[in-house]
């Protein structure tokens, strides 16, 4: 069966890195894209971007795409986030998220537990 | 951009629910609607505006296209109670409506 899983909690001081891994199995890991999408407490979804697995292309939303680094490693079939210059409104969950089709459509069928980044001083 | 209306419902159990989700842009039938509960990540309800996501209970369905679509409870069950998102693929970057919250009254 498809399972998404991610690594767990971090903290981190303001102006440090993080680096969240996902690991996808139960299904051909570069037949689908990943995507990312963090939740601040109490707020909604944003979508953060998305790494192509079989090739590593990669796209970010424009409000990421200098701090954010999307790769993956296919012997492990895992994917991984690294966000750069954190800040405290970095805060927030971070889901890690398949596509429902191996091309286009993003629409997210499974979705990782999602890993709880703090970021304080 | 989408915008989901009402923000909160507060709906009786067995009662019919409909959550509307707009688009800036006509969108086609290019979105999704996830439901999520507390502490969880979301879960895929419904996709290309009608699809029903297996697994699913058939008392959720989905509506619309264009720039104004539905996601409609035919009959509200205790377990419904979530914040319910809609979503869009069609243009980069990939964006979700602000939340809908169901609560049962």
């Amino acid at each position: 069966q498809v399972q998404v899983v991610q690594s767990g909690a971090e903290v981190k001081s303001p102006g440090a890195s993080v680096t969240v891994s996902c690991k996808a199995s139960g299904y051909t890991f570069t037949d689908y894209y990943l995507h990312w999408i963090r939740q601040a407490p109490g707020q909604g979804l944003e979508w953060v971007g998305r790494i192509n697995p079989k090739s590593g292309a990669t796209f970010y939303a424009n409000t990421f795409h200098d701090r954010v680094t999307v790769t993956r490693d296919t012997s492990l079939t895992t994917v991984y986030m690294e966000l750069r210059g954190l800040r405290s409104d970095d805060t927030a969950v971070y889901y890690c998220a398949r596509n429902l089709t191996p091309e286009g459509l993003y629409f997210l069928d499974y979705w990782g537990q999602g890993s709880l980044v703090t970021v304080s001083s | 951009q989408l915008t989901q209306s009402p923000s909160f419902l507060s709906p009786s159990v067995g009662d019919r629910v409909t959550i509307t989700c707009r688009a800036s842009q006509d969108i086609r039938n290019f979105l999704a609607w996830y439901q999520q509960k507390p502490g969880k990540a979301p879960k895929l309800l419904i996709y290309s505006a009608s699809a029903l996501q297996g697994g699913v209970p058939s008392r959720f369905s989905g509506g619309g296209s264009g720039t104004e679509f539905t996601l409609t409870i035919s009959s509200l069950q205790p377990e419904d109670v979530a914040i319910y998102y809609c979503q869009q693929p069609f243009t980069y970057p990939l964006t979700f409506g602000g939340g809908t919250k169901v609560e049962i009254k």
